[in-house]
């Protein structure tokens, strides 16, 4: 079954540390997506890429970087720039055209120790 | 820029009742509109869509109908069962410049339904 799946489910980072989310789909899609969601907060969009090798930022990349070597592949890394990064973070796709909906995986959650 | 708002919760129903959870929303042109739900400790699901003045998107018993002059998307359900507990949101997409955008969401609304 085609989906979107990202790993690990559950993360723990050490202050001053870089963490790196994997995001994989086998949808076809071009377009792929990272949200940030926040208790009360709904969700943000941290990153998105349009097409292999080009991504664009969000309403709030501060302290995130991501790459896009492959269509299928849209890591995330939160760097220690990020100074607050305990979240669920969600991975999305969809087709190159506007306006379609987008499909998510289900999530990782990362904590600081 | 864009912004969509949604009424807060949680909101809680017995079951068997009319579900109406309220979406509005504010675009520079003429946004698509969705419902996604999202279940406890998982990513979210699309429930319904509509693309255009008018359009009814349904789906599992829920509707929503895009209402340009209110710029409204109200989500509806005749009847709730307690599975339909999750928190619920309503998005929109819109692209100036061509191609695929992120979406635009509200805060999210958590529905509890009581046996």
């Amino acid at each position: 079954d085609g989906g979107i799946t990202q790993s690990p489910k559950y993360l723990f980072r050490k202050e001053g540390q870089n963490v790196t989310l994997s995001c994989e789909q086998n949808l076809n899609h071009d377009a792929m997506y990272w949200y940030r969601q926040d208790p009360g907060q709904g969700l943000r969009l941290i990153y998105y890429s349009q097409i292999v090798n080009d991504f664009q930022k969000g309403d709030i990349a501060e302290g995130y970087s991501v790459s896009r070597e492959k269509k299928e592949s849209f890591p995330l890394t939160v760097t220690s720039a990020q100074k607050n990064p305990t979240a669920f973070y969600l991975c999305a796709s969809s087709g190159f055209v506007s306006r379609q909906p987008q499909h998510f995986g289900d999530g990782t959650r990362l904590s600081i120790l | 820029g864009n912004s969509v708002t949604q009424m807060e919760g949680p909101v809680t129903l017995s079951e068997e009742a009319f579900l109406t959870i309220n979406c509005t929303y504010t675009a520079t042109g003429y946004p698509s509109l969705f419902w996604y739900v999202q279940y406890p400790g998982e990513g979210l699901q699309l429930l319904l869509k509509a693309t255009k003045a008018d359009d009814k998107g349904s789906n599992k018993g829920f509707e929503a109908t895009y209402r340009k002059e209110t710029t409204s998307f109200h989500l509806e359900k005749g009847s709730v069962q307690v599975s339909d507990s999750a928190v619920y949101f309503c998005a929109l997409s819109e692209s100036g410049g061509g191609g695929a955008d992120g979406l635009t969401f509200g805060k999210g609304t958590h529905l509890i339904i009581q046996p």
